[in-house]
């Protein structure tokens, strides 16, 4: 299987902070790379997909890059409603699996 | 819209089973594929499998392989995932996703979740 490794695991920010989140396959995926946001006792949502295309109606502060083991989320300023934990997810080979989650709270 | 309701909250004792249903609305159910994701309590998503609803073809995690059924009724739009010989361990979230069959997308839209616990 192949193992998502997400770092940092949490970090503390600022409204109007840039924020980076990392996350890093354990194999080369192509561009078949998710990001999810999940708040607390709600479901998660999808952000990006092909590691960085926005889903419909995600706001253009969210941005992703990256390609084969090593990619990027990015939030350019930080607003209230972000603060939640994110998750990526490779789906270029089965089983999918996820990161272990970054949470991102309010400094 | 899109919608995915799932169905309410179970409590199971260990060995017995737990069939989850999601109940899709507000687009052609069978042109997509659902999945089914849980998630225990502090834990990460842990992806279980999915069905092809427009042919019913099924794929399993090796972690479930035997334990774990999806279904589908196209007649009702509704999706089933049944897990047999539950543990205590099994005690988490659990929540159906959409993925279109084709391109390049990953999950677009989530069931609201549905908690199964596992208590003797």
């Amino acid at each position: 299987d192949i193992q998502m490794t997400q770092s940092p695991s949490s970090l503390s920010a600022s409204v109007g902070d840039r924020v980076t989140i990392t996350c890093r396959a354990s194999q080369g995926i192509s561009n078949y790379l998710a990001w999810f946001q999940q708040k607390p006792g709600k479901a998660p949502e999808s952000l990006i997909y092909s590691a960085s295309s926005l889903q419909s109606g995600v706001p253009s502060r969210f941005s992703g890059s990256g390609s084969g083991t090593d990619f990027t989320l990015t939030i350019s300023s930080l607003q209230p409603e972000d603060f939640a934990t994110y998750y990526c997810q490779q789906y270029n080979f089965y089983p999918l699996t996820f990161g272990g989650g970054t949470k991102v709270e309010i400094k | 819209q899109v919608q995915l309701l799932q169905s309410g909250a179970e409590v199971k004792k260990p060995g017995a089973s737990v069939e989850v249903s999601c109940k899709a609305s507000g687009y052609t159910f069978t042109s997509y594929a659902l999945h089914w994701v849980r998630q225990a309590p502090g834990q990460r998503l842990e992806w279980m499998g999915w069905i092809n609803v427009g042919n019913g073809l099924t794929s399993y995690s090796q972690n479930f392989q035997g334990r774990v059924t999806i279904t589908r009724d196209t007649s009702a739009n509704t999706a089933y995932m049944e897990l047999r010989s539950l543990r205590s361990e099994d005690t988490a979230m659990y929540y159906c996703a959409r993925r279109p069959l084709s391109g390049t997308y990953s999950f677009d839209n989530w069931g609201q979740g549905s908690l199964v616990t596992v208590s003797s």
